[in-house]
């Protein structure tokens, strides 16, 4: 089974500090991204990464960034957390082909910055 | 349905009866289309999925619809369980740069509600 794993489910920060939401896939997919989802608003793309120090700004960037120095890790920085970024921060992978497709999800990272 | 302000759609079923659960889409060239399930506190879960030259397919209990002609997707449930309460949403990926990458676009979901 595909497995993505985000290290940590909840976590609780104050306003300015720097956050590291870690993620790791175990089925060397080229693709991961990292959403937030929020009640009302559905999931949001925050950025996403096709490859190996390649990233690409999703619908919503401001005020984070991303780093993926290896393939099977993807990492989403909150540079200086606000109050307005507490949200539910979900990890995906996948791969895209022809034959099927289709994008599995960590089981989320509850953050709550006070 | 899609969500068209800040609650979600909400469908509530006798256990044992079918649910379906329906989903608009936006682009008439979206090329695989997926449903989730989403449990509170969880990440989605892959149900289904289906290609845009499919109008059926068939899981265990589950099957998508698809309608192009409306741009309309849907997922029936069997014989629906207390377990089945969850979020589910739609999800519609376009395929570019020779089916390379993809863009995804998520639906906002409904709630299913199950009662005993």
């Amino acid at each position: 089974d595909v497995k993505v794993t985000q290290s940590s489910r909840y976590l609780v920060k104050r306003t300015g500090e720097k956050v590291f939401l870690e993620c790791v896939q175990d089925m060397d997919h080229e693709n991961m991204f990292w959403y937030r989802q929020d009640p009302g608003l559905g999931l949001r793309l925050i950025y996403f990464s096709y490859d190996v120090k390649m990233k690409e700004k999703g619908d919503i960037p401001e005020g984070y960034s991303v780093s993926r120095e290896k393939k099977e890790r993807f990492s989403l920085i909150l540079e200086s957390a606000s109050t307005n970024q507490t949200s539910m921060y979900l990890c995906a992978s996948s791969n895209w082909r022809a034959s099927g497709n289709t994008i599995y999800f960590g089981e989320g990272s509850w953050l709550t910055v006070v | 349905g899609e969500n068209v302000g800040l609650h979600l759609p909400t469908l509530s079923v006798q256990e044992g009866d079918n649910s379906i659960i329906n989903c608009a889409y936006s682009n008439s060239a979206s090329d695989y289309f997926i449903w989730y399930k989403q449990e509170s506190g969880k990440g989605p879960q892959f149900i289904i999925d289906i290609r845009s030259n499919m109008d059926k397919r068939q899981g265990q209990r589950v099957t998508v619809l698809l309608n192009k002609t409306v741009k309309h997707l849907s997922l029936q449930i069997a014989a629906t369980q207390p377990g089945d309460s969850a979020v589910y949403f739609c999800a519609e990926i376009r395929l570019n740069y020779g089916g390379s990458q993809g863009n995804l676009i998520f639906g906002k979901g409904t709630k299913l509600s199950v009662k005993p």
